[in-house]
């Protein structure tokens, strides 16, 4: 079946530092591939998609490029501020069933201190 | 533009008690809909979806039942609750078949605390 495995947190990161969280998948055929973000207190959000092999999901200075080798999807920030500290999901959907929810990872609680 | 709402955002229920959540969706026809929880340390987890009026697939057997009355509105519930039912409870939807690429549109959540 398909499954996202997402690196454990928490990560804590002072802030203007670089940032990866790493995300390998599992899947059957040629699934999107989606990262969305939790603010505390609040329901969750999409942060970047990608779609087929090669591209490259942007948005917020946050970058992710689907990797069908590695069948990877790591998120990158080049600097990140105080604002970026949130729990970020790892999720993929079946291009084969339109209607099955998507998979989700565990969440990775990001921190970033001033 | 699609909006989903979703109430109580907190809620307090003693164990046994019954439980009702509510969530509904402006904007939009036709959508799949979905019912998560997420508990401390577990990540989300997927509890019941709909693709259609009276439509519920149940992905994990528990306490918890689901109800699709409307296009628009999903209802979760609970005839006695346990204190394993704590956690915070999200709402979502996404278009229909053929999009696959569709993404989640989640509400703000409810924080239920079993006690």
């Amino acid at each position: 079946g398909n499954s996202v495995t997402q690196m454990e947190g928490p990560v804590t990161l002072s802030e203007e530092a670089f940032l990866t969280i790493n995300c390998t998948y599992t899947a059957t055929g040629y699934p999107s591939l989606f990262w969305y973000v939790q603010y505390p207190g609040e329901g969750l959000q999409l942060l970047l998609k990608a779609t087929k092999a090669d591209d490259k999901g942007s948005n917020k200075g946050f970058e992710a490029t689907y990797r069908k080798e590695t069948t990877s999807f790591h998120l990158e920030k080049g600097s990140v501020q105080v604002s970026d500290s949130a729990v970020y999901f790892c999720a993929l959907s079946d291009k084969g069933s339109g209607n099955t929810p998507l998979v989700f990872g565990k969440g990775t609680r990001l921190s970033v201190i001033a | 533009s699609q909006t989903i709402h979703q109430w109580p955002a907190t809620l307090v229920q003693p164990v046994g008690s019954p439980l009702s959540l509510e969530c509904t969706v402006e904007g939009t026809s036709n959508p799949n809909l979905y019912w998560y929880r997420q508990a401390a340390g577990r990540g989300l987890q997927l509890l019941f979806y709909s693709v259609g009026i009276g439509q519920i697939s149940s992905e994990v057997p528990q306490n918890l039942s689901a109800s699709r009355p409307q296009d628009r509105q999903f209802i979760l519930s609970s005839k006695k609750l346990l204190l394993s039912d704590s956690g915070f409870y999200l709402c979502a939807w996404s278009g229909r078949t053929g999009a696959p690429d569709s993404p989640l549109h989640f509400g703000n959540g409810t924080r239920l605390t079993v006690t």
